[in-house]
């Protein structure tokens, strides 16, 4: 199956600080990737929808400038988190859609930890 | 977008057959429905999908009726690493909105 990475796999920061955390599919091209955040013991939260070449879509309750996303490329999006603060502490994931035969299936990552001191 | 509603936890034993419901009554007639499993501290991993009736793969089984409104994902003879959060999402070629998934516990 298709195959997304994330870099770093985790990440501690001192608060105030900008972390950008990468998100590549590998073997093939993101149309659309996903950005999502998960707190401990709690489901997938939906935090954007990048298309390549296009402003990100952020859902409701998401600060677009705490939280930047670019998807320069058909096979790279980032995440920035600035000006990070403890409670943006979390595990991010990623997922993307890209221009296979199974569309409607998305592909994620392993996830980053983000801990912010 | 289709809300979906799955038990908020299970328990098993191992070897046997474990089957979890998903409904989710306003599914629209372009969204497929998904399921995906996810370990701790890992990504999801997807498990299978159809559109209809039943389809089949080598780890899983999806039922899904005539009228769509509800998924039953079934997991023969699970194992102890079966242990997993199993998420029901339903949608087209647009995002995907998880809800609370399925805490499957297998014990020996």
């Amino acid at each position: 199956g298709a195959v997304v990475s994330q870099h770093p796999s985790w990440v501690i920061c001192k608060s105030g600080t900008s972390v950008k955390i990468e998100c590549r599919s590998l073997d093939f091209q993101a149309t659309t990737m996903f950005w999502y955040r998960q707190f401990p013991k709690q489901s997938l939260m939906l935090m954007a929808t990048s298309n390549e070449g296009s402003k990100a879509t952020y859902e409701q309750g998401v600060e677009k400038d705490k939280f930047l996303i670019n998807h320069a490329s058909l096979t790279l999006s980032t995440l920035t988190v600035t000006s990070a603060h403890p409670e943006d502490s979390s595990f991010y994931i990623c997922s993307a859609r890209g221009r296979l035969a199974g569309q409607n299936e998305q592909f994620f990552g392993p996830g980053t930890r983000l801990t912010v001191l | 977008l289709a809300k979906t509603t799955q038990p908020i936890s299970m328990d098993s034993y191992e070897g046997q057959e474990v089957n979890i419901t998903c409904s989710h009554n306003n599914i629209a007639t372009n969204d497929y429905i998904t399921w995906y499993q996810q370990f701790p501290s890992q990504g999801p991993r997807f498990i299978i999908q159809g559109y209809k009736t039943k389809v089949t793969n080598e780890v899983a089984s999806l039922f899904i009726p005539a009228d769509r409104k509800s998924s039953t994902l079934s997991l023969p003879r699970v194992s102890l690493s079966d242990t997993a959060v199993y998420y029901c999402l339903v949608g087209g070629t647009d995002k995907l909105i998880f809800g609370t998934g399925t805490r499957l516990q297998v014990f020996p």
